[in-house]
């Protein structure tokens, strides 16, 4: 089991409010993700981090934002939520160098947006 | 376009028979195939991973294959067991990307049935 964790595990939320997803891993990383996962789509990839003050935009435009103030952390922020957010948030970190290096995921957090 | 299609998109079988998942690939320039094990609710876990130099590489009741030539990979599970129900993702890495940047398929949904 890997020592990444996503709270909350459900949310459901209306239109129009602000949350933000943690996530945490205690494994050291410095690379960490964030996916969107609907049921039966493959996992698209929305923010990525190489380390503490970086990050980027990952392949699927979305409107929420990230930050990566510590290492362990990379909380996932969204200012108005609307229900096309609703959806599964998977959070990831890795270590090393490389492209041989494994994604570890965490539980994931699945959003309701009424 | 870099793309990761699986088939069959679901499969149901008995417990303790045998079933095999494919996965063909067009990411290029290939680094790495990973199958990923997907709980219902739960993140990816990783089961195997091979490189462009092996063939064959086994977990247990998992045996992943690679044919790097025609790009295709399949994922062997044998005497399933109840618990292997899930969902089975198979993921390519492309070379020469310092994020580590991961393709995946929509799964393979796999029901046992007692």
């Amino acid at each position: 089991e890997a020592d990444i964790y996503q709270t909350p595990r459900y949310l459901v939320i209306g239109t129009g409010k602000k949350i933000t997803l943690e996530c945490s891993q205690t494994m050291g990383h410095d690379k960490m993700y964030w996916y969107q996962q609907d049921p039966g789509m493959e996992l698209h990839l929305i923010h990525y981090s190489y380390g503490v003050n970086s990050t980027e935009k990952g392949d699927l435009s979305s409107e929420s934002t990230v930050s990566r103030i510590r290492t362990e952390h990379f909380p996932l922020t969204l200012e108005s939520a609307r229900p096309s957010h609703t959806s599964q948030y998977l959070c990831a970190s890795s270590g090393g160098q490389g492209t041989y290096n494994e994604q570890f995921f965490g539980p994931g957090t699945r959003l309701t947006v009424l | 376009k870099n793309q990761v299609e699986q088939s069959p998109q679901s499969l149901i079988i008995l417990e303790g028979k045998n079933c095999t998942l494919q996965c063909n690939y067009t990411v290029s320039p290939f680094s790495n195939l990973r199958w990923y094990k997907q709980d219902t609710g739960r993140g990816p876990v990783s089961l195997t991973i091979m490189t462009f130099s092996e063939n064959t590489k086994s977990n247990g009741r998992y045996t992943a294959t690679l044919d790097a030539d025609t790009k295709q990979s399949s994922l062997h599970i044998t005497a399933s067991q109840l618990s292997d129900s899930a969902s089975y993702i198979c993921v390519v890495s492309d070379r020469g990307s310092t994020l580590g940047r991961l393709y995946f398929g929509r799964g393979t949904q796999l029901t046992v049935w007692p």
